[in-house]
């Protein structure tokens, strides 16, 4: 059974604290992507890589950056959080960019105070 | 029941039913969708997707129709269920990178 886990379901960080989201998936899938969704606004890209090491910005990438040191892992970091990084966040991986379906995590609920 | 792209984000429908959800897409050049569903308190999962060269594709209960010229995309579930009951988002696929999504509708089966 495909697997895409995210290390926490739920976070309460501290408005200006370091913030890293853990993904690992055990597909060997090429490609990560990191979304955050909110009401009325879908899922919005922030990053995603297509190979260790590689990344690309996506939609919304103010604020976050990304890191991928190896093929299964994939981190979101919020560099110094904010109110308005509130959120859920989702993890997905896929072997193909564009040209097969994603498949995700859970989901991390963060909320910054 | 029949949903209306992103201006009717609900939708209600008696178990037994069949539904329709819709999803209007922007890029004449996008060449794969998908359809997600998302239970309450989970990621998205795959339902069914669908690519360019086809009208239409089936798979158990559920039917997706992509209709080119008006860049339209519809969800048919058949005998919906109370295990529908989630939110159903269409994703475009438009540069070859990336998907696109709707910001979804919410689907709620009643017995």
């Amino acid at each position: 059974d495909v697997k895409v886990t995210q290390s926490s379901r739920y976070l309460v960080k501290r408005t200006g604290e370091k913030v890293f989201l853990e993904c690992v998936q055990d597909m060997d899938h090429e490609n990560m992507f990191w979304y955050r969704q909110d009401p009325g606004l879908g899922l919005r890209l922030i990053y995603f890589s297509y190979d260790v090491k590689m990344k690309e910005k996506g939609d919304i990438p103010e604020g976050y950056s990304v890191s991928r040191e190896k093929k299964e892992r994939f981190s979101l970091i919020l560099e110094s959080a904010s109110t308005n990084q509130t959120s859920m966040y989702l993890c997905a991986s896929s072997l193909y960019l564009g040209g097969t379906e994603a498949f995700f995590g859970q989901g991390t609920r963060l909320t910054v105070v | 029941g029949e949903s209306v792209g992103l201006h009717l984000p609900t939708l209600s429908v008696q178990e037994g039913d069949n539904s329709i959800i819709n999803c209007a897409y922007s890029n004449s050049a996008s060449d794969y969708f998908i359809w997600y569903k998302q239970e309450s308190g989970k990621g998205p999962q795959f339902i069914i997707d669908i690519r360019s060269n086809m009208d239409k594709r089936q798979g158990q209960r559920v039917t997706v129709l992509l209709n080119k010229t008006v860049k339209h995309l519809s969800l048919q579930i058949a005998a919906t269920q109370p295990g529908d009951s989630a939110v159903y988002f269409c994703a475009e696929n438009r540069d070859g990178n990336q998907f696109y999504f709707g910001t979804g509708t919410s689907l709620t089966v009643i017995p």
